[in-house]
């Protein structure tokens, strides 16, 4: 198996465009998770889903966030519009019922 | 940060010696869990232990798990310059699912 994919890699953008990140989990987890981290706050967990329905999304910042799951091999997360605050590495991981987390490497946001 | 905390923050340690880190939880658990992260990478998991567990290995891990009083250890044995990175220990909350992280220990080894 390839892993936890994320892409982009790198995203840089102008404050108030729209941004959208992708992740496509492990096939046959039955979760996936999106973590955001900073310096200042660690790793935070966003919202994550089971069988592509949300759970739990109380650690989604504000309403610009959202994060949809289509299908079982695909999930995004948009922000728009985007901050300068927003600036941070977002991770997807994917996993089974209390099963450990299996990452991806991450996609990298810097808004200018 | 959401579930817990780590402590130091960073340890250096010469090539070879042990390096212990320690963590604490907020709430009664399922599980706890290590992971380690190199720079620029995603987290991968190391180690796993249940909450009816108390100590477990792998390999030159050994991490311990005290429920009375909410904390875990990870100690590295013979340390090697390729354990630089930071760790991060997770728990998962009785009834959940939901996987919080620690605020890490960033790691040095000095070859």
């Amino acid at each position: 198996d390839a892993g936890v994919i994320q892409s982009p890699r790198h995203e840089v953008t102008e404050m108030g465009q729209e941004v959208t990140l992708r992740c496509k989990p492990i096939s046959g987890h039955d979760y996936l998770f999106w973590y955001r981290q900073t310096m200042m706050r660690g790793l935070e967990l966003l919202i994550y889903f089971n069988n592509n329905v949300p759970i739990d999304d109380s650690g989604m910042p504000e309403d610009r966030f959202s994060a949809k799951m289509p299908n079982a091999s695909f999930s995004t997360l948009k922000i728009q519009p985007s901050e300068p605050r927003d600036s941070a590495v977002y991770f997807c991981a994917s996993s089974d019922l209390n099963s450990p987390l299996h990452f991806g490497n991450g996609t990298r946001l810097t808004v200018t | 940060s959401q579930q817990g905390e780590e402590d130091p923050q960073a340890l250096s340690i010469q090539e070879g010696e042990n390096a212990t880190m320690n963590c604490s939880y907020k709430t009664s658990i399922n599980n706890l869990q290590w992971y380690r992260q190199n720079s620029g990478r995603g987290l991968v998991h190391l180690i796993l232990i249940r909450s009816n567990e108390r100590e477990k290995h792998s390999g030159r891990l050994r991490v311990t798990l005290d429920t009375s009083k909410k904390s875990s250890s990870l100690l590295i044995t013979a340390s090697r310059a390729a354990d630089t990175a930071s760790y991060f220990c997770a728990s998962i909350q009785t009834g959940a699912n939901n996987l919080f992280f620690g605020t890490g220990t960033r790691l040095t080894v000095i070859p």
